[in-house]
């Protein structure tokens, strides 16, 4: 399995302002996830993360809301830009080791709140 | 898309009652985890099973892939397998995305 941290693990943001959530993997990581999981909800999808090029949003997520960034295999960052009251949730990070076939590990989340 | 639905929504029981979450999905797929989400928002990986059956101390579980369907099996329960517990499916054909389904919320009471 893979060791996930995130930063920060939690934050209260004001409205109209930007937060940027880390993710460090401790292992070289082909495939690496960002998900969204609002209060009392599941977790959605919001892009792939690729390593050299731009990551791959899902329909609903855009690239101006949620910037992200993949310098290497083995960290990403998630920018929650021009924050509202409905982007308060927890944000999570997720990998596909490469030798564990397909099964995906989570990181502890970070737990946003937008007054 | 893939859909997943996850039965029974909420469920509470007594310490020691044995219980069975099950999950229904629409497609094909060549991945199936199941999570337990504790009380601080860390999702812990239970099984990943696309198929067959595993047995992890009290916890097993059991995918009939051919049906769509797969079960978790929680004996003996304990207060601290309180929680939201997640089916996610996926696979190579979805890019390794996981959808996730709306879970199943426990409460063990002692």
């Amino acid at each position: 399995s893979a060791v996930i941290s995130q930063k920060p693990s939690r934050d209260i943001c004001q409205r109209g302002t930007s937060l940027t959530i880390q993710c460090q993997v401790d292992s070289q990581v082909t495939m690496m996830f960002w998900y969204r999981q609002q209060p009392g909800q599941s977790l959605t999808l919001i892009a792939t993360a690729n390593q050299g090029s731009e990551a791959t949003y899902e329909s609903g997520f855009v690239i101006d809301k949620f910037p992200i960034s993949r310098p290497n295999l083995t960290f990403s960052t998630l920018t929650v830009s021009n924050m509202s009251p409905e982007d308060s949730s927890i944000y999570l990070c997720s990998v596909v080791g490469d030798r564990s076939f397909g099964e995906q590990y989570f990181g502890p989340g970070t737990r946003l709140t937008v007054t | 898309g893939i859909q997943v639905e996850q039965s029974p929504p909420d469920l509470i029981l007594q310490e020691g009652a044995n219980s069975t979450l099950r999950c229904n999905f629409s497609d094909s797929v060549n991945n199936l985890q199941w999570f337990h989400q504790n009380p601080w928002g860390q999702l812990i990986n239970l099984f990943y099973i696309p198929s067959g059956t595993k047995q992890n101390g009290r916890l097993s579980a059991t995918t009939v892939a051919t049906e769509r369907y797969s079960l978790l099996y929680i004996s003996s329960s304990q207060t601290t397998d309180s929680g939201v517990y997640f089916c996610a499916v996926g696979g190579w054909e979805y890019g390794n995305k996981l959808v996730f389904g709306a879970g199943t919320i426990l409460r063990v009471k002692s």
